[in-house]
């Protein structure tokens, strides 16, 4: 199984200030036949079911701002906040989905210092 | 709109059973590849399963292969969980989730619902 690791594990943030999130993969999540990277993002605010912030490694969903940005490549990723907003705390959480089982990173906490 | 809504969490006995429902609306289930994912209480997002669009394929974690079954009902717009020898180690929310293009059933999860929570418990 590809295991998923992330850092750090709790991130508390000033709202205004930029945050960062790594994530890193067992191996790569570059899919040989197309090109795409299998790795996503997604954050779980208190009490509500998670929702899909990055797809693709890089891609924003439908209605995410754009102060959330993903990149990295291979095995390395990262998820930014340029500027981080009262609205982000959360978990974010990283997931790969290269091959069964899809597997999730342990998640970081995102709060308000 | 897309909804998910699942249902049949409850508490129960360690090696009982349980069937788990996701009532599909707002598109054409038949089309779509769709998963369980679950959350023990305080702790990370574990995948569960996927069932391909047709139903021919089905995956399965390991923590819970040979015990749980996925299926789905086109007729009812409902995905099922059926859960067997149920361990204390098996309590959490239980999402389904949708990918976002049809016949993919490896796609990222545009659409999540509200989870139903499953104790097991004696």
């Amino acid at each position: 199984d590809i295991v998923m690791t992330q850092t750090p594990l709790s991130l508390p943030v000033t709202p205004g200030e930029p945050a960062s999130i790594s994530c890193r993969s067992s191996q790569s999540l570059l899919h040989s036949d197309n090109g795409n990277t299998f790795l996503d993002w997604y954050l779980q605010k208190p009490g509500q079911s998670p929702q899909l912030l990055i797809y693709a490694l890089s891609y924003r969903a439908s209605g995410v701002p754009d102060r959330f940005s993903g990149g990295g490549s291979d095995t390395d990723f990262t998820l930014k906040i340029s500027r981080v907003e009262a609205e982000d705390v959360g978990v974010y959480y990283c997931m790969q989905r290269l091959e069964f089982p899809f597997t999730f990173g342990p998640g970081t906490k995102v709060d308000i210092k | 709109q897309v909804q998910l809504v699942e249902s049949g969490g409850g508490v129960v006995q360690p090696g009982r059973s349980l069937r788990l429902s996701c009532v599909a609306s707002g598109f054409t289930f038949s089309r779509y590849g769709m998963h369980w994912v679950r959350q023990a209480p305080g702790k990370g997002l574990e995948w569960v399963a996927v069932i391909s669009y047709d139903g021919s394929n089905k995956y399965y974690a390991d923590s819970v292969k040979g015990r749980f079954t996925i299926s789905r009902d086109i007729s009812k717009n409902t995905l099922y969980l059926q859960m067997n020898s149920l361990r204390a180690e098996d309590t959490a929310i239980y999402y389904c989730a949708r990918p976002r293009d049809y016949y993919d059933h490896s796609g990222y999860y545009a659409y999540w619902g509200q989870g139903t929570l499953v104790t097991v418990s004696s």
